[in-house]
């Protein structure tokens, strides 16, 4: 079974702080990707990054960077120096390569940021 | 080199009318993903297509909902007689291929139903 857990339903932080949101997955497939997409209020959705599940390798991408531990089943987002423009519900998400390769959310993290 | 299109973007229905939401994807993208997303919840999957073939409907209600993937035009996700738990906002991804390859996303659409 597949499962995406963001044990954190909403975080606040005050702009300029640091701030890391949390997923864990279970899946019993060996080849798997994991995605974040970001929801800002507008509602649209915006992809983020992807990852296959033979690359550990963290991965920085301005303020974002994303920790990928298979030890722990992590894949971990990390903002840096928050902007208000960073509020936003955040999704942690699962494909596999078996089966129909859809996408299986997790149920989001609410992310507000206080100027 | 326009992204996945969705219309309409806000739809209002009465309780038992029919919602009809249209997804085109991006060019080159055979695939395509319905997604359903409740109020403060999060996306559930309901039905992958390629063109002409419903490849997996197993997200999507046993009643009332269907979907399609024309070989021409866009695909459209279909709900008949439709009740106030149908309010959401539905969105589709399309897919170059299969293979993890990530799939993008439209605007989706807000469906209301009064």
């Amino acid at each position: 079974a597949q499962k995406v857990t963001q044990a954190q339903t909403e975080i606040s932080v005050v702009e300029k702080e640091d701030v890391t949101l949390d997923c864990v997955y279970e899946t019993r497939d060996t080849t798997y990707y994991l995605f974040w997409y970001k929801q800002p209020p507008s509602g649209e959705l915006v992809f983020l990054i992807r990852r296959n599940s033979f690359d550990e390798q963290n991965e920085i991408s301005g303020r974002y960077s994303w920790n990928f531990q298979k030890s722990t089943s992590s894949f971990n987002f990390t903002i840096t120096a928050s902007q208000v423009v960073d509020s936003a519900v955040y999704f942690c998400a699962l494909s596999w390569r078996t089966g129909a390769n859809n996408l299986f959310f997790g149920t989001g993290t609410r992310l507000t940021v206080i100027p | 080199n326009a992204g996945v299109m969705q219309n309409p973007r806000h739809l209002v229905r009465r309780r038992g009318q029919e919602a009809r939401l249209r997804c085109s994807p991006m060019k080159g993208h055979s695939h395509v993903y319905w997604y359903r997303q409740l109020p403060e919840e999060g996306l559930k999957f309901m039905v992958y297509l390629q063109k002409e073939n419903i490849i997996d409907e197993s997200g999507m209600p046993k009643e009332r909902f269907s979907a399609e993937f024309p070989k021409e035009g866009p695909s459209i996700l279909r709900i008949q007689q439709v009740v106030r738990g149908d309010s959401a906002a539905y969105f589709c991804a399309s897919q170059a291929d299969r293979g993890g390859n990530e799939q993008f996303f439209g605007p989706g659409t807000r469906l209301t139903v009064l």
